[in-house]
C-alpha cells in the first residue's frame, strides 16, 4: 500500500516558538493532503485541505495565520504551528490522496505529538 | 454537511467472541464511501474495511464484516473471533465521492476492550 511518512513523531517546544511538521508521500503523488488534529480521547477533526500548488482551505475556527500549510510539491506538505501555546498541544495527523487509489481511500501518516510548554 | 455518529463510546468483548460496533451517518448524497479505521495506542490509523455506497453486497475482510443498510444510513462493524490485538479505538468514517479532494469525516469513536 501507499506509504505516508510524517516527521517528527513527537516534539516538545517552548511557548512562543514555531514548529514545522512534514508529511511526505513516499511512493505516490499526493494530489491532496488533509491535516487533522486529535485531542486526547477525542476524534480526528479536520483542520485544512491542501491541493498541490494551491492555497490551503481551512475549516471554520482554524486560524490560517497560526497554522501555516504548504503543499509545494506532489510529495510534500508541511504544517507550521506559529507562536505555539500550550493549548496547541495535540496530536496532528496528515492524510494523503493518490489519484491512483481506488475506493476513495486516503493514506495516513504516523502522526506527530506536539507538546508546548 | 455530513455527520457520523457512533453511539457506543466503549465496548468490551470476550476473547474469541463476536462484537458489533454501531455507526450511523447523515448525508443527502447518493455516492460515497464508508470506512472503519482502527487506532491502537500507537495512534497510527489502520484501515479495517471499506464499503462503496453503490455496492449492495456487504464488505468482508477476514474476521471483519459490515452490515451496510443504505436506506437506514447504518454501517455497523462485526468482529468475529475477537483477539487481544483487536483492542483499540475504532472510528467510523464517511467520504463523499462527489469530488476527489473530499476529506474523511469521522465519528467520535468506540473504544473496544478485549477480555482474555
Amino acid at each position: 500500500g501507499a506509504v505516508v511518512s510524517q516527521h517528527p513523531s513527537w516534539v516538545i517546544c517552548k511557548s512562543g516558538t514555531s514548529v514545522k511538521i512534514e508529511c511526505r508521500s513516499l511512493d505516490f503523488q499526493a494530489t491532496t493532503m488533509f491535516w487533522y488534529r486529535q485531542f486526547p480521547k477525542q476524534s480526528l477533526m479536520l483542520m485544512a485541505t491542501s491541493n498541490e500548488g494551491s492555497k490551503a482551505t481551512y475549516e471554520q475556527g482554524v486560524e490560517k495565520d497560526k497554522f501555516l500549510i504548504n503543499h509545494a510539491s506532489l510529495t510534500l506538505s508541511t504544517l507550521t504551528v506559529t507562536s505555539a501555546h500550550p493549548e496547541d498541544s495535540s496530536f496532528y495527523i496528515c492524510s494523503a490522496r493518490s489519484r491512483l487509489a481506488g475506493a476513495g481511500e486516503l493514506f495516513f501518516g504516523e502522526g506527530s505529538r506536539l507538546t508546548v510548554l | 454537511a455530513q455527520t457520523v455518529t457512533q453511539s457506543q463510546p466503549e465496548m468490551s468483548v470476550q476473547e474469541a467472541e463476536t462484537v458489533t460496533l454501531s455507526c450511523t451517518y447523515d448525508t443527502s448524497e447518493s455516492d460515497y464511501y464508508l470506512f472503519w479505521y482502527k487506532q491502537p495506542p500507537s495512534r497510527q490509523m489502520i484501515l479495517v474495511i471499506r464499503q462503496e455506497a453503490y455496492k449492495q453486497q456487504n464488505a468482508t475482510e477476514n474476521r471483519f464484516s459490515v452490515n451496510f443498510q443504505k436506506a437506514a444510513k447504518s454501517f455497523s462493524l462485526k468482529i468475529s473471533d475477537s483477539q487481544l490485538g483487536d483492542a483499540a479505538m475504532y472510528f467510523c468514517a464517511y467520504r463523499s465521492a462527489i469530488a476527489g479532494n473530499t476529506p474523511l469525516v469521522f465519528g467520535k469513536g468506540t473504544r473496544l476492550s478485549v477480555i482474555a
